[in-house]
């Protein structure tokens, strides 16, 4: 079946550090990749996605690249912000006929400090 | 705006009672789900549904009951049988995509989440 690992945090960073999240996973077929957020208290919101091999989904400063070779979608920003401290989720959707289903990591917590 | 509602934010229950969270989306989308949040385990589906009057069972169904009256809701019943039941409860939605579509990446989309907490 599909799974989705993510790296265990929980990541500690100082505001302006570089931000790695690793994200690999298993899938039969051609899944789509996301990343999602949580902030305290709140559901998820979709951070990012990425369709198909090669491809690079970005926002708010955050990229992931979807590596086919490596069955990989690294989480990376260049600058996090106190802002930034949540939990993020990788998870991938997997095309069964008319349906999908999602699996999701079991989630990293990054907390930023001034 | 467009969006997933749940209700209650937070719901304090007493052993041994029911207890029924709500989820209204006005999104349009046809797929509805309920998943479960516990610290460290990630998100875990508990009951989905495609269409109206139609659902069927997540990995954790047992001690859950839902419905599909509507296409705008899923209410999800946490009943005395779920042996631990306090957690952080989400509700999301997708669009069903058409079969030979490939613009729907199945993409979900969440409420605020309903805490759960069993006095």
């Amino acid at each position: 079946g599909n799974s989705v690992t993510q790296m265990e945090g929980p990541v500690t960073l100082s505001e302006e550090a570089f931000l790695t999240i690793n994200c690999t996973y298993t899938a039969t077929g051609y899944p789509s990749l996301f990343w999602y957020v949580q902030y305290p208290g709140e559901g998820l919101q979709l951070l990012l996605k990425a369709t198909k091999a090669d491809d690079k989904g970005s926002n708010k400063g955050f990229e992931a690249t979807y590596r086919k070779e490596t069955t990989s979608f690294h989480l990376e920003k260049g600058s996090v912000q106190v802002s930034d401290s949540a939990v993020y989720f990788c998870a991938l959707s997997d095309r069964r006929g008319s349906n999908y289903k999602l699996t999701f990591g079991k989630g990293t917590l990054l907390t930023v400090n001034p | 705006d467009g969006g997933i509602t749940q209700s209650p934010k937070y719901l304090f229950r007493k052993e041994g009672q029911n207890v029924t969270l709500s989820c209204e989306q006005n999104l349009n989308h046809d797929a509805m789900y309920w998943y479960r949040q516990d610290p460290g385990q990630g998100l875990r589906l508990i009951y989905y549904s495609q269409i109206v009057n139609d659902f069927q069972k997540g990995d954790i169904a047992e001690g859950y009951s839902v419905s599909r009256e509507k296409k705008e809701s899923f209410p999800l019943t946490v009943t005395s049988a779920q042996k631990n039941p306090t957690a952080f409860y989400l509700c999301a939605s997708s669009s069903r995509q058409v079969r030979t579509s490939l613009s729907n990446t199945g993409e979900l989309f969440f409420g605020e989440g309903s805490r759960l907490t069993v006095l």
